[in-house]
């Protein structure tokens, strides 16, 4: 079945460093990849998206680029805030003909950023 | 635009009881969706609405339910609440459901069983 495997964490960078959170994926097709972010006590936001190969998402100066060669969907950013710390999630959704909305997660990497 | 609403918030029930979530999505957006979180699985997928109909189930017992109403808004049902079934429950939304939109979730709803 499909899977994402995301790196171990947590994560802990001082301000302005580069973050890079590495995401593999194993799936039929093509399916759409994302990274939602999760702030303490609060439910998971849409960080950015990529529906098929070679697309970049972007958002909030972090970029994604869908690797089809190499399935995966690794997610950057240059500098890095305080507040930038949360949980990271990297998710699919399988290509199937019509509607499928189900979502396969990562397990989620904590990252701590120091001011 | 309003974002996607669980209630209640917090629950605390009894092991053997059972408990009802409610999942109200945005405006406009007709499938509904419902995960488990916990920190020891992860993110599961429980299943899928669409136009009141359950399109999609992940692998859970038969003791977690839900339904979809004509207004798009839906429910869940956990029954003979066992103690682990502690979780986080969130809903998630799209226009559609298709596998290329994006889903927004609300804040979800933290269940704990004593």
């Amino acid at each position: 079945g499909d899977s994402v495997t995301q790196m171990e964490g947590p994560v802990t960078l001082s301000e302005e460093a580069f973050l890079t959170i590495n995401c593999t994926y194993t799936a039929t097709g093509y399916p759409s990849l994302f990274w939602y972010v999760q702030y303490p006590g609060e439910g998971l936001q849409l960080l950015l998206k990529a529906t098929k190969a070679d697309d970049k998402g972007s958002n909030k100066g972090f970029e994604a680029t869908y690797r089809k060669e190499t399935t995966s969907f690794h997610l950057e950013k240059g500098s890095v805030q305080v507040s930038d710390s949360a949980v990271y999630f990297c998710a699919l959704s399988p290509y199937l003909t019509g509607a499928n909305s189900k979502l396969t997660f990562g397990k989620g990497i904590t990252l701590s950023v120091r001011p | 635009k309003a974002g996607v609403t669980q209630t209640p918030r917090y629950l605390i029930k009894t092991r053997g009881q059972q408990v009802t979530l409610s999942c109200s999505p945005i405006s406009g957006h007709r499938s509904v969706s419902w995960y488990q979180q916990t920190p020891g699985q992860g993110l599961q997928f429980l299943f899928e609405y669409f136009s009141e109909t359950q399109r999609n189930k992940g692998n859970f017992p038969g003791r977690f339910s839900g339904r979809q109403f004509s207004n798009s808004r839906s429910e869940m049902n956990v029954s003979t609440l066992e103690l682990g079934d502690s979780a986080l429950y969130l809903c998630a939304s799209s226009l559609t459901g298709h596998s290329n939109q994006p889903q927004h979730f609300g804040d979800g709803t933290r269940l704990s069983i004593l």
